[in-house]
């Protein structure tokens, strides 16, 4: 089975930034995803990453140590529209399907 | 492209009544699948679907059914509802095995008392 744990809540203010931590426990890692989730809202796909080393995507970047079960996505310049939920996923070698596992999500609030 | 569409957006059940979600893409997707989520929680998959004809059971797939006779269609059957199946419900599609982008729908936000 897998093991995604994230933290529950984080707060941060307008224009700075912002690291989500993931880690995770899998027996055949291959990818591991961030979506982003506005209350009320459908999950949108923000980043994937199956190396190791830092994807950077505008103002959001992805980074991943397989070696660790570790990853973080960072937020930098933030505004109060990034105000979501962001939830880390993997997805194991062995899933028929192309499954993902999904963690408990991090609810990100920005302050002005 | 209308994406992933999921129908009816909200519905209050009683216990015991049975209902079908439906979701259709039609962006001739391979993979479907269906998740739910409690309040403030992750995503957890019920059944999906690699192909039409072919589905297979998720994480928590009891007390739910599935079918999959078309490319575009993955409805989601609830039988004799519960109230711990009150949730939202989430449908997702993805090209194929190779891709990485799963589309989500809006999500059916389900009540059974």
């Amino acid at each position: 089975g897998q093991n995604i744990d994230q933290p529950t809540e984080m707060t941060a203010t307008e224009g700075a930034i912002v690291q989500i931590n993931c880690t995770y426990q899998t027996s055949g890692f291959n990818g591991l995803f961030w979506y982003q989730q506005h209350a009320g809202e459908a999950p949108t796909f923000l980043s994937y990453n199956v190396l190791d080393g830092l994807e950077e995507k505008g103002r959001f970047s992805s980074f991943l140590s397989r070696s660790k079960g570790y990853s973080y996505l960072l937020l930098k310049e933030l505004q109060m529209k990034d105000s979501a939920s962001y939830l880390c996923a993997v997805r194991d070698l062995a899933a028929a399907g192309n499954k993902l596992t999904f963690g408990g999500g991090t609810r990100v609030l920005v302050k002005p | 492209n209308a994406g992933v569409t999921q129908t009816p957006k909200f519905r209050i059940l009683k216990i015991g009544q049975s209902m079908t979600l439906q979701c259709t893409q039609d962006m001739n997707h391979n993979y479907m699948y269906w998740y739910r989520q409690d309040p403030g929680m992750g995503l957890k998959l019920i059944y999906y679907s690699v192909g039409a004809g072919i589905t297979d059971k998720g994480e928590v797939p009891n007390g739910y059914n599935v079918s999959r006779s078309t490319t575009e269609d993955f409805p989601l059957r609830l039988e004799l509802a519960a109230p711990s199946q009150t949730s939202v419900y989430f449908c997702a599609s993805i090209l194929s095995g190779a891709s990485y982008e799963q589309y989500f729908g809006p999500g059916t936000r389900l009540t059974v008392t």
